[in-house]
């Protein structure tokens, strides 16, 4: 049964740059297309961007001059950066399969960003 | 951009039946997704493709789709369906995305 696991540090700096990692256990990477969705506290959930088996990629508008996702087939890994952060940026961030209907997903990991 | 409609809350008694609505323009020619979300817990596919169930989901969860309203229903609401659950489709307008409801916290009394 696949599984995913996100990595990364739980706390970044103002302005800095926010880097995951999701690993993913089970399944090729090579098979799926791959999203990130994130989580403020107490609040929904936001859809992030996906990448594709092939590399191709599709970001939410808000974020995308921000945003960079890509693939490392080698370690069967997915990755996140998200430059500038600011206090909003403050989520758990979840790594998923798939571009909609989005199965299985990752525990999340808490990021927040402060001085 | 697209955007889905949900209750914020909605309460049922045990052994009844939970209706949570989502509500979008002409959601009936997008394909939703209900996600489950506990607290302190990642979200779980429950229905998929409007009314396909993952393996795992019990067959009391079924969804529908019509007109401007999506509806994930639940029968003999127990203890265990307490938790937020989250409507999704995918936004093939002028930006592709996914997009996502508010959610809607089902409590069970």
């Amino acid at each position: 049964q696949v599984q995913l696991q996100e990595s990364g540090p739980g706390l970044v700096q103002p302005s800095e740059t926010l880097s995951l990692t999701c690993t993913v256990s089970s399944d090729s990477i090579s098979d799926y297309y791959w999203s990130w969705i994130r989580q403020a506290p107490g609040r929904g959930l936001e859809w992030i961007g996906y990448i594709s088996y092939s590399g191709g990629t599709n970001y939410n508008p808000s974020l995308k001059s921000r945003l960079t996702l890509s693939l490392d087939t080698s370690k069967n890994q997915f990755s996140l950066k998200l430059t500038s952060v600011t206090a909003a940026d403050t989520a758990v961030y979840y790594c998923t399969r798939g571009f909609t209907g989005f199965d299985p997903w990752g525990q999340g990991t808490l990021v927040t960003v402060s001085s | 951009s697209y955007v889905l409609t949900q209750p914020p809350s909605v309460s049922v008694a045990p052994g009844k039946t939970a209706r949570l609505t989502c509500g979008g323009n002409d959601i009936r020619s997008k394909s939703v997704h209900w996600y489950q979300q506990k607290p302190g817990q990642a979200p779980v596919l429950v229905m998929y493709d409007d009314s396909d169930r993952p393996s795992g989901i019990p067959e009391r969860f079924s969804g529908s789709n019509s007109g401007n309203t999506a509806t994930l229903t639940i029968n003999r609401v127990e203890a265990g369906d307490e938790a937020d659950y989250y409507c999704q489709v995918w936004d093939l307008s002028s930006d592709h995305r996914g997009v996502f409801g508010g959610g809607t916290k089902l409590t069970v009394l």
